[in-house]
């Protein structure tokens, strides 16, 4: 919802731009990651994931990269459009976890201009 | 197929007041959840269920209580609200728990403000 978007950092990019969003994920012995969209007033929705034996993954205009040596992970989104406008948050599974492990970064909220 | 619906949208209660947050889902999954979001945090987990007849503790479960009576429906009771559970609820599911693979169908949320 509206109230997602308060307290986050925020990324702006023009139209067409290319954008990173960034993610220092807690525990590094999580092996599960994911990146979730959430646009205004709806629910989280899977975006990509990655497992700990990558460091690169390849979707739909997404890329996600994973630096296990940091922490980090990213999401890269190709040629943003305005419907790209929205909070985009990083998830984790501890090794040997299952889904009610997930842990939930706190998000970036990503705001495309025309 | 609906995925996972959600009522009410919006709820307004006074401290004190109980309530259902209904959940419901049409995929036949056997993992639900409930999430709660709050501005600066991480969405954080309640309660969830395995499957009909079983539930458990999340990482904030105080203040809720859950039942699983069927594989559609997951309520989420408030039996005595108090301001701190102003939030936005998220109810989610999966085909299944056990990998971690199975993603999450997420709800479009329910707003409630705790007076």
């Amino acid at each position: 919802g509206e109230s997602v978007g308060l307290h986050l950092p925020t990324l702006s990019v023009q139209e067409g731009d290319n954008s990173i969003i960034n993610c220092a994920y807690s525990n590094s012995a999580s092996d599960y990651f994911i990146w979730y969209k959430q646009e205004s007033g709806k629910g989280p929705q899977f975006i990509i994931d990655i497992r700990s034996n990558m460091d690169k993954r390849q979707g739909q205009r997404v890329t996600v990269l994973l630096n296990k040596t940091v922490k980090h992970l990213s999401l890269q989104i190709a040629a943003t459009q305005p419907g790209d406008s929205a909070v985009y948050f990083c998830a984790e599974i501890p090794f040997g976890g299952a889904t009610n492990k997930l842990i939930f970064g706190t998000g970036t909220l990503l705001a495309v201009q025309p | 197929n609906a995925g996972v619906t959600q009522t009410p949208k919006f709820q307004v209660l006074k401290t004190g007041q109980s309530m259902t947050l209904q959940c419901a889902q049409d995929m036949n999954h056997e993992y639900m959840s409930w999430y709660r979001q709050d501005p600066g945090m991480g969405l954080r987990l309640i309660h969830y269920s395995v499957g009909a007849g079983i539930t458990d503790q999340g990482e904030v479960p105080n203040g809720y209580n859950v039942s699983r009576s069927t594989t559609e429906d997951f309520p989420l009771r408030l039996l005595s609200a108090a301001p701190s559970q102003t939030s936005v609820y998220f109810c989610a599911s999966s085909y299944s728990h056990r990998f971690q693979t199975d993603t999450q169908y997420f709800g479009p949320g329910t707003r409630l403000t705790v007076l």
